[in-house]
């Protein structure tokens, strides 16, 4: 099965600096990378999503890049802001060889941004 | 209601009493997911359904946890004979079905084992 991991775990940024949270992934016929935004007291909320065919999206001050010969993604924060302070979850899919569609998460970035 | 709900927010109960916790997902949505969220931990998959399929139970700890979803809708995870450790966040979602898609995380029940 697919396995995930994150860094850093905890991560601390001046506001109006980058982000950056990386993952690696272990299977390489998986085709689906999201980001998960959870604030405290709620549950992880989708911020951006790239699919295999595609090396990097953007969506604002959020972006995320893809190397699938190294089997990696990362997220990418810019002009942070206070209200980024959060947990963000990378995620794949668990199974590429079945019809299941549950995800794999990381095991979650900390970011804190000062203001 | 337009997002997905848990109940109940918060539960503490004795080891070794049985639990039960509800997920009513969004109208719809045909995929429900399970994960469990210990004190900064991760997301840890559970058991997801689909539409009629047979679930996926791969990441249920043990068999204590069992989980039903009655008439393609509301969900309860079951946790029997409580221990400490189950002590965490179980988080639902639900989406509409298509692999590879956006999930819609409810608040979650947070389990207290004393």
């Amino acid at each position: 099965g697919e396995n995930v991991e994150q860094h850093p775990s905890t991560l601390s940024v001046q506001e109006g600096d980058s982000a950056v949270i990386k993952c690696t992934y272990s299977d390489s016929a998986s085709n689906y990378f999201p980001w998960y935004k959870q604030e405290l007291g709620k549950g992880p909320q989708l911020i951006i999503d790239i699919r295999s065919n595609v090396g990097e999206k953007k969506d604002q001050r959020i972006a995320v890049t893809l190397n699938k010969t190294a089997k990696h993604f990362s997220l990418h924060i810019t002009e942070t802001q206070p209200e980024d302070s959060a947990v963000y979850f990378c995620a794949a899919p668990g199974s590429s060889s079945s019809n299941t569609g549950k995800l794999i998460f990381g095991q979650g970035t900390t970011l804190q941004v000062k203001p | 209601g337009a997002g997905v709900s848990q109940s109940p927010s918060n539960k503490v109960t004795e080891k070794g009493k049985d639990v039960e916790l509800r997920c009513d997902p969004i109208s719809g949505h045909t995929a429900l997911y399970w994960y469990r969220q210990s004190l900064g931990q991760g997301l840890e998959f559970l058991i997801y359904f689909q539409g009629n399929s047979a679930p996926d139970k791969s990441g249920l700890p043990s068999d204590r946890f069992s989980a039903e979803r009655t008439g393609g809708s509301v969900s309860t995870l079951t946790i029997q004979r409580t221990q400490q450790e189950d002590s965490a966040v179980y988080l639902c979602a639900s989406s509409q079905g298509v692999t590879n898609e956006k999930l819609f995380f409810g608040s979650g029940t947070q389990l207290s084992v004393l």
